[in-house]
């Protein structure tokens, strides 16, 4: 059952600390997609990369966000230093040729 | 302007009623266009694609594409109470693209 992997699926942190959340894409997939969900702005896109190579991160806030691909099985979103605004579900997706993505279950973040 | 927009809903229908579901997006050059379901709690899953102009139908789901008018439609027929999530529309420009989603319209759907 090929299936995006996100950990951790629950992140409790205080402000100011580090935050880095992994996905493991869907063997083969060559597109991956950062999004965070909240109510209030729904899903909005971080970065994402093919083949490893970052294409946009235009989404993404640069002095506190940074998101990398060290190979083709991990991509890993960091935060830091972690705020009470970034509080949100953050999900990565996999997909191919087609732009369709696939979504992991999600990362729920929490900054207290 | 938002780039994809959905009407934010609820959308209430009585069971085995037609649901229809709206987008419409702001960048012409827009190939595809894809739609996601989502209940709550659970990560969006992807229900139907579609790139060419006209409809697409897959069971119960039939989606609508005019890409003159920047407007794509999902259409359920015979509601379920199961059917009670959140739509998501979803665009991108070209393969490999930016996907956007738009802020979803939440359906539900009366026994």
């Amino acid at each position: 059952d090929a299936r995006v992997t996100q950990t951790p699926r629950h992140k409790v942190t205080e402000m100011g600390q580090e935050v880095t959340m992994r996905c493991q894409p869907i063997l083969g997939h060559n597109t991956v997609f950062w999004y965070r969900q909240t109510m209030m702005q729904g899903l909005e896109l971080l970065a994402y990369f093919r083949n490893r190579a970052p294409l946009d991160d235009s989404g993404m806030p640069k002095d506190r966000f940074s998101a990398e691909m060290p190979d083709a099985t991990l991509a890993t979103l960091k935060i830091q230093p972690s705020e009470p605004r970034d509080s949100a579900v953050y999900f990565c997706a996999s997909g191919l040729v087609r732009d369709e993505a696939f979504f992991g279950q999600g990362t729920r973040l929490t900054v207290v | 302007q938002k780039e994809v927009e959905q009407n934010s809903g609820p959308l209430s229908v009585p069971e085995g009623a037609i649901a229809s579901l709206n987008c419409t997006y702001s960048d012409r050059g827009s190939q595809s266009f894809f739609w996601y379901r989502q209940y709550s709690g659970k990560s969006p899953e992807l229900i139907m694609f579609i790139y060419s102009n006209g409809d697409k139908e897959d069971g119960r789901f039939t989606a609508q594409l005019n890409k003159a008018s920047q407007y794509v439609s999902l259409l359920i027929r015979d509601s379920q109470p199961s059917d009670s999530a959140t739509y998501l529309c979803a665009v991108t420009r070209n393969q490999g693209g930016k996907l956007i989603f738009g802020q979803g319209t939440e359906l539900s759907v009366k026994p």
